[in-house]
């Protein structure tokens, strides 16, 4: 099993329908991660959260909100899906501490509003 | 915004050595440089990271400046596979700061 996974993996929803999407981690790690992509686009941080109780905006968290539910569990949603919200969805998780090796990735979710 | 600069495309030959620069000028005393991967659509991938010593690992090596204000990351025979968007990124570790990412530089091994 992927070490960092998110469900679904692809989704199709239409404009103002609300939508959550899951990440669940085995790495152990606290800080929990979820960046969006758009095409030719690097990625942009919708929000963190570096332990439980902790949940952090990003650059770019108007229209979505998150849930820290468990050390292993992180989601994001979108309460009222609007179409340029399609794009690329990535969780990601790192370990704070000493010997940090970076963040390890999930395999992202395709997300399209119509 | 990202504190990195990357030329934005670059081609290398199966089985050649890739060098993939990148400028960090304005980095910090205890920023790390750390590179990460992409390929297609895929989640980003660690590769190395290094602070002022070169660094090497199974995947590639990290040649930084003296100086610290750049880098160039050595795919030593690449393949096609390696072809993705590579990112450059400073990061200070054990802090409260995020990877911030740039647009990368698309690499594309040709046969």
């Amino acid at each position: 099993d992927a070490d960092v996974t998110q469900t679904p993996r692809n989704r199709i929803t239409k404009t103002g329908k609300r939508i959550m999407l899951e990440c669940s981690q085995t790495k152990g790690h606290d800080r929990m991660y979820w960046y969006r992509q758009d095409p030719g686009l690097g990625l942009r941080l919708i929000y963190y959260s570096f332990d439980v109780k902790d949940i952090n905006k990003g650059e770019i968290s108007d229209g979505y909100s998150v849930s820290r539910q468990a050390q292993a569990k992180f989601s994001l949603s979108l309460e009222s899906a609007i179409p340029n919200q399609t794009a690329l969805y990535f969780c990601a998780t790192s370990d704070a501490g000493i010997g940090f090796y970076g963040y390890t990735f999930g395999s992202g979710t395709r997300l399209t509003v119509v | 915004d990202a504190k990195t600069t990357q030329p934005p495309s670059m081609d290398c030959a199966e089985g050649r050595a890739a060098n993939l620069p990148c400028n960090h000028s304005t980095i910090s005393g205890n920023e790390y440089v750390y590179w990460y991967r992409q390929i297609h659509s895929q989640g980003p991938q660690y590769i190395i990271h290094g602070l002022k010593n070169n660094e090497t690992n199974e995947m590639a090596s990290l040649i930084i400046t003296e100086d610290r204000k750049s880098s160039t990351l050595i795919l030593p025979h690449a393949t096609l596979r390696d072809t993705a968007v590579y990112y450059c990124i400073v990061y200070s570790q054990g802090g409260s700061e995020k990877l911030v990412f740039g647009k990368g530089m698309k690499l594309t091994v040709n046969p």
